[in-house]
């Protein structure tokens, strides 16, 4: 059974830009959660959708914004991108939901120069 | 607000010795809780959970321990092998379903 992926594995973007990154769940896994990773903050949750709906939401500004689709993929947006943007954005999927046993993709890494 | 933090940032070991990483977590209302394992250039993998009403589980190699008295989580490996080499998160997840990774610990396994 394949892992979830993520695309694509590194993107270099400038200030003021907008990035879309995807995300594809293990299969038949109906939860995708989405998280910033830094070595500042850490692991920070940004949302987590469930058969296409947010179901819950980090503390991140409005810049930040995803969406899931009804085969349970899923993208997230960073409009107006900032240097502080510049980040590992990890994704993870679950069976049922929620944030136990996530299983985590590789990651994209962005960087905002 | 809710923090769950790593007593030590790196843990240096031996080859076959045991590992004992710790982990403090600041919200009594957690009620489940996961270690996680990151190599390089790889997302998190989960290890082993345990939940609130438990206060030890063992998974292969691997044994988690909660203190829920002082608030304190602990992943035990044994017999660390190069393998195990990674930086270790614990998680909890607090009572807005969200879950809040610690800052997490590098584990170096010398040969």
């Amino acid at each position: 059974k394949a892992g979830v992926t993520q695309t694509p594995r590194y993107l270099i973007k400038t200030r003021g830009q907008q990035v879309t990154l995807s995300c594809s769940p293990i299969s038949g896994h109906r939860s995708v959660s989405w998280y910033q990773q830094t070595p500042g903050q850490g692991l920070q949750f940004l949302f987590e959708y469930f058969s296409e709906t947010q179901r819950n939401k980090g503390n991140f500004p409005g810049r930040f914004s995803g969406r899931q689709f009804s085969n349970s993929r899923s993208e997230m947006n960073v409009s107006t991108l900032e240097l502080g943007d510049s980040a590992l954005y990890l994704c993870a999927s679950s069976l049922e939901g929620g944030q136990e046993k996530l299983f985590f993709g590789s990651g994209t890494q962005l960087s905002v120069l | 607000g809710e923090s769950v933090g790593l007593h030590l940032p790196t843990l240096s070991v031996q080859e076959g010795d045991n590992s004992i990483i710790n982990c403090a977590y600041s919200n009594s209302a957690s009620d489940y809780f996961i270690w996680y394992k990151q190599e390089s250039g790889k997302g998190p993998q989960f290890i082993i959970d345990i939940r609130s009403n438990m206060d030890k589980r063992q998974g292969q190699r691997v044994t988690v321990l909660l203190n829920k008295t002082v608030k304190h989580l602990s992943l035990q490996i044994a017999a660390t092998q190069p393998g195990d080499s990674a930086v270790y998160f614990c998680a909890e997840t607090g009572a807005t379903n969200k879950l809040i990774f610690g800052t997490g610990t590098l584990l170096a396994v010398q040969p």
